[in-house]
């Protein structure tokens, strides 16, 4: 059974339209992260949360937010996307990071 | 200069082969290290954590060279499902965050 659970795994949004991405896991894990990875790049982690306490890593822009409304839901919202937010957005739980199987943002 | 820096690749190899990846790091903080394997269009899984004397998991083999800030991953008798992008990451002391590199693609020719 899967660990950590993405919803919607593809998602197509407008410019500039607001779009909230899902994550879920099972195992109730303290740690929960958001990543953000373009083609051929790193995954570049956006924020993570060690049970409510939220840590924003110094370079994610305004434009993403996150909310944990309990151990087992975290949400990525992105106020305005552009054209450069598209992406692979990943999901992972826990210190070694068991990654969920991501939702891909198409931007038109 | 990237934390993490990995020889982008590609590496083509026919089945059989022996192919190793070299990774190097840039911040002496960094206390532990790993391997993940990323297929084409998925997410990426944990393949080995890289211990201090070196490690070892049926065909794979890792090494660690803290005085050069460098590890590396061996993969003996590769297989067609070898074929990935293998990234080298690193967690700077106790952090709860992991850096990772841009991973080395693989391709495993039959």
């Amino acid at each position: 059974d899967a660990m950590v659970i993405q919803n919607p795994r593809y998602q197509v949004t407008q410019f500039g339209k607001p779009v909230t991405l899902s994550c879920s896991q099972t195992l109730n894990h303290n740690v929960m992260y958001w990543y953000q990875q373009k083609s051929s790049q790193a995954p570049k982690l956006l924020f993570h949360y060690y049970d409510k306490d939220f840590n924003n890593e110094a370079d994610t822009p305004d434009n993403f937010q996150s909310r944990r409304p309990n151990t087992s839901f975290c949400f990525l919202d992105i106020r305005s996307p552009g054209l450069g937010d598209a992406a692979m957005y990943l999901c992972a739980i826990g210190y070694e990071q068991y990654f969920g199987p991501g939702t891909r943002l198409t931007v038109t | 200069r990237k934390e993490v820096e990995q020889d982008p690749g590609p590496f083509n190899v026919p089945e059989g082969a022996t192919v190793a990846f070299n990774c190097t790091y840039s911040n002496s903080a960094s206390q532990s290290f790993f391997w993940y394997r990323q297929d084409c269009r998925k997410e990426p899984k944990l393949l080995m954590s890289v211990y201090s004397s070196g490690n070892e998991d049926g065909r794979f083999t890792t090494q660690l060279n803290r005085a050069s800030q460098y590890i590396s991953l061996l993969i003996r008798d590769s297989k067609l499902s070898d074929s990935a992008t293998y990234l080298c990451v690193v967690r700077r002391g106790s952090a709860r965050q992991l850096t990772f590199g841009s991973g080395t693609q693989l391709t495993v020719l039959p």
